[in-house]
């Protein structure tokens, strides 16, 4: 079965600060990795969209990497802001076609920048 | 231009009412989708449609239906609710492989 795993759950950081998120994922065959924030209320909107032969993509402060071999991505924020403060949601597609009706969601990390 | 847009934003309805759910795109995208997403789990698909006049079921359909009478347009329909159907329903949108989402109706079934 298809399966996105994020870690960890919840993250509190020091604004300013830097960090990073985890995503691990059993998606086969893979096409593209995505990275979404959603702020509470609001629907997800997207952060990077990463294919097969993409190392690295940043939008900003985040930069998103990814590894096909061990099925890894990371999602690192630099300089932190209480603006960041969001879910982060984790999602991989097997297909490269047209129409994402065939996604796999993780669970999300939930962030929370402080003062 | 205002993407996608979900009426209405809350809805509380008795166990055994029915109520629809409205989708508005204008970016003239031909794939739209309705997902739920629960406390604890990740985002999962009720329905979508790969243009207007199509619908095609997701992973959790069932208690739900829709209707793209029009490109622009998604409707979720439940037609008697129950408690395991509160949960927060987005609708998303999407040309190439980007999706852009609404954001969300929050629905409580008592």
């Amino acid at each position: 079965k298809n399966q996105v795993e994020q870690s960890p759950q919840s993250l509190i950081i020091l604004e300013g600060k830097n960090c990073t998120l985890q995503c691990n994922y059993t998606v086969s065959p893979f096409s593209n990795l995505r990275w979404y924030k959603q702020d509470t209320g609001r629907g997800p909107v997207s952060l990077t969209i990463m294919t097969f032969s993409e190392n690295t993509k940043s939008n900003g402060r985040y930069t998103a990497t990814l590894d096909a071999d061990t099925k890894q991505s990371s999602l690192h924020i630099t300089a932190s802001q209480l603006s960041d403060s969001a879910s982060y949601i984790c999602v991989v597609s097997p297909w490269s076609g047209a129409g994402s009706y065939q996604l796999t969601f993780g669970k999300g990390t939930k962030l929370s920048v402080i003062p | 231009n205002a993407g996608v847009t979900q009426t209405p934003k809350f809805r509380v309805l008795k166990t055994g009412q029915s109520m629809t759910l409205l989708c508005a795109q204008d970016m003239n995208h031909e794939y739209m989708y309705w997902y739920r997403q629960d406390p604890g789990m990740g985002l999962r698909l009720i329905h979508y449609s790969v243009g207007e006049g199509t619908t095609a079921k997701g992973e959790v359909p069932d208690g739900y239906n829709v209707s793209r009478l029009k490109k622009q347009n998604f409707l979720l329909g439940l037609e008697s609710a129950a408690p395991s159907q509160t949960s927060v329903y987005f609708c998303a949108s999407s040309y190439g492989i980007a999706l852009h989402f609404g954001n969300g109706t929050r629905l409580t079934v008592t």
